[in-house]
């Protein structure tokens, strides 16, 4: 079956740190990759997405690259904020006849302090 | 233009009774998406739908029931509520099935069973 494996939380930075969340995925057919962000209290946000391999998905200073050869997307961000703390999720999509349901991994939340 | 929409936005009920909450796409998505999220975890898909029919169903009881509308908005019913009910539930809209269509959230309904 298809799955998400991110790395456990949390994860706590100082402001300006390098951040980097590992996010790798198994899939019986070509995915397309998410990343969604939930703040505390809310609903999610999509973050970025990649659709095809050694696609690059990049928004509000985060990138992550679609690598096929390692089933991964991990998630940087190269000087994180207090504001950017929340949970990130890392999702994938294969269209089946099934429709076309996300699979999430099961979030790592990220608190940065001052 | 709004985004999804989802009511009740908070949910108290019993052990026994039944719950229906509701949805609304952003205008112009034709496809709605439920997913359960427990505290501490990922969301789990429960049903898709795509322009009225059932295009994917989650590993849910028969409890969990969804529809349709002619407008593209959807309810989801639980019977017979449980205490691992008690979850935050999602809606997703996406403008068809394609597989790189990118679902997006409501704010989600916060269901409480005691």
């Amino acid at each position: 079956g298809n799955s998400v494996t991110q790395m456990e939380g949390p994860v706590t930075l100082s402001e300006e740190a390098f951040l980097t969340i590992n996010c790798t995925y198994t899939a019986t057919g070509y995915p397309s990759l998410f990343w969604y962000v939930q703040y505390p209290g809310e609903g999610l946000q999509l973050l970025l997405k990649a659709t095809k391999a050694d696609d690059k998905g990049s928004n509000k200073g985060f990138e992550a690259t679609y690598r096929k050869e390692t089933t991964s997307f991990h998630l940087e961000k190269g000087s994180v904020q207090v504001s950017d703390s929340a949970v990130y999720f890392c999702a994938l999509i294969i269209l089946t006849g099934g429709g076309n349901k996300l699979t999430f991994g099961t979030g790592t939340q990220l608190k940065v302090e001052l | 233009d709004a985004g999804v929409t989802q009511s009740p936005t908070h949910l108290i009920k019993t052990r026994g009774q039944h719950v229906t909450l509701r949805c609304s796409p952003i205008s112009g998505h034709k496809s709605v998406s439920w997913y359960q999220q427990v505290l501490g975890q990922g969301p789990q898909f429960i049903f898709q739908y795509y322009e009225k029919e059932e295009r994917g169903r989650g590993n849910f009881p028969d409890r969990f029931s969804a529809r349709q509308f002619p407008n593209y908005s959807s309810e989801l019913n639980v019977n017979a509520l449980l205490l691992g009910d008690s979850a935050l539930y999602l809606c997703a809209s996406s403008l068809d099935l394609q597989g790189r269509q990118t679902q997006y959230f409501g704010p989600g309904t916060r269901l409480l069973v005691l």
